[in-house]
């Protein structure tokens, strides 16, 4: 199971780009990347699966060098409703989560 | 994307009891399920993988015997807490995992929230 690392905490303001950057060193061949994104009291909910270069959908963008060591999630034009903990996630079978990133949009 | 229920939402129990929490994925069939605990301000922790008809597998420092997680069928796994006691407080989040083309993606429910009294 690969380990990754997030910034603990991010804050931006609405209508920014936000970019948050995940390091996972140790990701094995087949392993995808995902990333979550959690509300208070509620579970995670999947934003974003890829497995290498670049993959776009319609909340987010993920982007993944060569090396596939690090990934980083791209968020458009972000809004207050923006506020949570996103996590991001290398594995194939049971998922570990990290301490993952609060992400705090300011008016 | 697929939806996984859990049910109940809260539950609020008294010490010494038993407490029994429902994962159910609704469209899609799942022959594997986890069980995670998440504590305030903290991530979420995995507490067991949950196989469609063999023995749930737990992780480290977590009690089978007193997590007892059955999945009895390929849409339904259950987390019963035995004998609960206020340190089992907690927010309960079971996720469902759809393969399709190789490629495998977890489905979270949306919590139990479950306080011992």
């Amino acid at each position: 199971l690969a380990k990754t690392t997030q910034p603990i905490s991010m804050d931006s303001y609405e209508g920014q780009e936000v970019n948050i950057t995940c390091s996972h060193n140790n990701i094995a061949t087949n392993d995808y990347i995902t990333w979550y994104q959690q509300f208070p009291s509620q579970g995670p909910r999947f934003i974003i699966q890829g497995y290498k270069t670049k993959v776009t959908n319609e909340v987010a963008s993920l982007f993944i060098p060569a090396d596939r060591k690090s990934s980083t999630l791209s968020l458009p034009r972000v809004s207050l409703s923006d506020t949570a903990v996103y996590y991001c996630l290398a594995g194939t079978d049971k998922i570990i989560f990290g301490k993952g990133t609060r992400l705090h949009i300011l008016p | 994307g697929a939806v996984v229920s859990q049910h109940p939402s809260r539950v609020i129990c008294k010490s010494g009891t038993s407490v029994k929490i429902e994962c159910r994925s609704l469209d899609f069939q799942a022959t594997t399920m986890f069980w995670y605990r998440q504590f305030p301000k903290q991530s979420l922790m995995l507490m067991a993988t949950s196989n469609e008809g063999s023995k749930a597998t737990y992780e480290q420092g977590v009690e089978k015997d007193k997590f007892l997680i059955n999945h009895a069928s390929l849409t339904l796994s259950t987390l019963t807490v035995t004998s609960a006691h206020p340190e089992d407080s907690s927010f309960y989040i079971c996720s469902a995992r759809q393969t399709s083309g190789g490629k495998s993606e977890q489905f979270f429910g949306p919590g139990t929230r479950l306080t011992v009294l």
